[in-house]
């Protein structure tokens, strides 16, 4: 059975930087493509950033380039969402889904608050 | 980024009703188009992919349709588990790009 399991979510600062990480089994990581898809209270769906196979193509929503960096480890069966300078509006459900694009299989979501 | 714009944002409508969301891109996507349907407190789950695949489980009540810059999904007969909220989502280039959504809500 395919799981994804996000975690590292919660409250952290305006300016404040936070690690996503989310925990894959039941299929072969290392051979998809994953991402990162978010979703503010209320709101719709934003895709966020995905990355390849071996980590060497990385692509990301022109407003979060520079501030949010993807990565994965396939030794680990684990992708990752480094996210810094957060700011209110990054306040948001962050769910992992695999694929880069056809998403057939997605995580619960981890909540990231960002607030003072 | 592309821009995708759906329409309506939000409808009503009774069990049995033939239902239809439309969407549209900023720019020719060929048939790089997907459909999400997402239940509230639930992650999306992928109903159609390349304008009118349906995924394996999904009922065939629900059909897509479209290319180039215009594409609909359709539900011909709504029923009880349907009312959802919809999304696109064009996969043509790598940096993909949902539409704003549609809630189909009960009449």
């Amino acid at each position: 059975e395919v799981q994804l399991v996000e975690s590292g979510g919660g409250l952290v600062q305006p300016g404040g930087s936070l690690r996503l990480s989310c925990a894959a089994s039941g299929f072969t990581f290392s051979t998809f493509w994953m991402s990162w898809v978010r979703q503010a209270p209320g709101k719709g769906l934003e895709w966020v950033a995905n990355i390849n196979q071996d980590g060497s193509e990385k692509y990301y929503v022109d407003s979060l380039k520079g501030r949010f960096t993807i990565s994965r480890d396939n030794a680990k069966n684990s992708l990752y969402l480094q996210m810094n300078s957060l700011r209110a509006e990054d306040t948001a459900v962050y769910y992992c889904a695999r694929g880069g694009g056809n998403h057939d299989f997605w995580g619960q979501g981890t909540l990231v608050t960002v607030s003072s | 980024d592309i821009q995708m714009t759906q329409s309506p944002p939000s409808l009503s409508a009774s069990v049995g009703d033939r239902v239809t969301i439309t969407c549209r891109a900023s720019q020719t996507i060929n048939t790089y188009l997907n459909w999400y349907q997402q239940k509230a407190g639930k992650a999306p789950n992928l109903l159609i992919s390349a304008t009118s695949n349906l995924q394996s489980g999904v009922p065939s009540r629900f059909s897509g349709s479209g290319s180039g810059t215009d594409f609909t999904l359709t539900i011909t007969s709504l029923q009880p588990e349907d009312f959802a909220t919809y999304y696109c989502q064009q996969t043509y280039v790598t940096t993909r790009t949902f539409g704003g959504g549609t809630k189909v809500e009960i009449k």
